[in-house]
């Protein structure tokens, strides 16, 4: 159990274009997910955590009207990079908690983003 | 405030000896402390984790941790590597208390690297 799944595992956009990336727990329901932006050889930089039915709460220096989040369902989360730029590709990690209070984050696969 | 630090960015051990990955925390609180694996292109995988429970954690693929309020560490070991072991691993804190939202704090990562 305690599956999450990440659509698309790898996308390709222009500059200016917006892209979707879409993050589901599988079995289980998430009242809380978090994304994350990955660069090489580097750690996970929380971008925002997402409540379902509530706005997401933003890391400092992350902008949201770029970065937008969304958590209509609580098995669903979609990052939407808008007006994407080379400087946005990166590997985005959505991870989900469950609804009962465990500690544990379950991760995504991930999806890189690749803005030529 | 919370802060992860892994010392070492690199670790290399033959197979068959003993792995130590280094994590050290600060929380004002007790905290939860997780270990997670991440191969090439793919997401995080648990490890282990510590809920305050017994310090001495056993996790996934032999792997264990011991949790040392005294010295404020969780170190990861496994007593014989094997080649599948090379990845990167992250130490994560999830400060204790309901303030936080659930929010993991990372390290910046080890990369072990197996030699046959």
């Amino acid at each position: 159990g305690a599956v999450v799944s990440q659509h698309p595992s790898r996308v390709i956009c222009k500059s200016g274009t917006s892209v979707k990336i879409e993050c589901r727990s599988l079995d289980f329901q998430a009242t809380t997910m978090f994304w994350y932006r990955q660069f090489p050889k580097q750690s996970l930089m929380l971008m925002a955590t997402s409540n379902e039915g509530s706005k997401a709460t933003y890391e400092q220096g992350v902008e949201k009207d770029k970065f937008l989040i969304n958590h209509a369902s609580l098995t669903l989360s979609t990052l939407t990079v808008t007006s994407a730029h080379p400087e946005d590709s990166s590997f985005y990690i959505c991870s989900a908690s469950r609804a009962g209070g465990s500690y544990e984050q379950y991760f995504g696969p991930g999806t890189r983003l690749t803005v030529t | 405030a919370q802060s992860v630090t892994q010392l070492g960015s690199h670790v290399s051990v033959s197979e068959g000896a003993l792995v130590l990955l280094r994590c050290n925390y600060s929380s004002s609180v007790p905290p939860y402390l997780f270990w997670y694996v991440q191969y090439p292109n793919q997401g995080l995988q648990l490890l282990l984790k510590y809920t305050s429970a017994a310090t001495l954690v056993k996790g996934i693929n032999g792997f264990e941790a011991e949790f040392k309020k005294s010295e404020t560490s969780f170190h990861l070991t496994k007593p014989s590597a094997h080649m599948s072991d090379a990845a990167e691993y992250f130490c994560a804190v999830r400060p204790g208390g309901g303030s936080t939202l659930g929010r993991l704090y990372f390290g910046r990562g080890t990369q072990l690297t197996v030699w046959p």
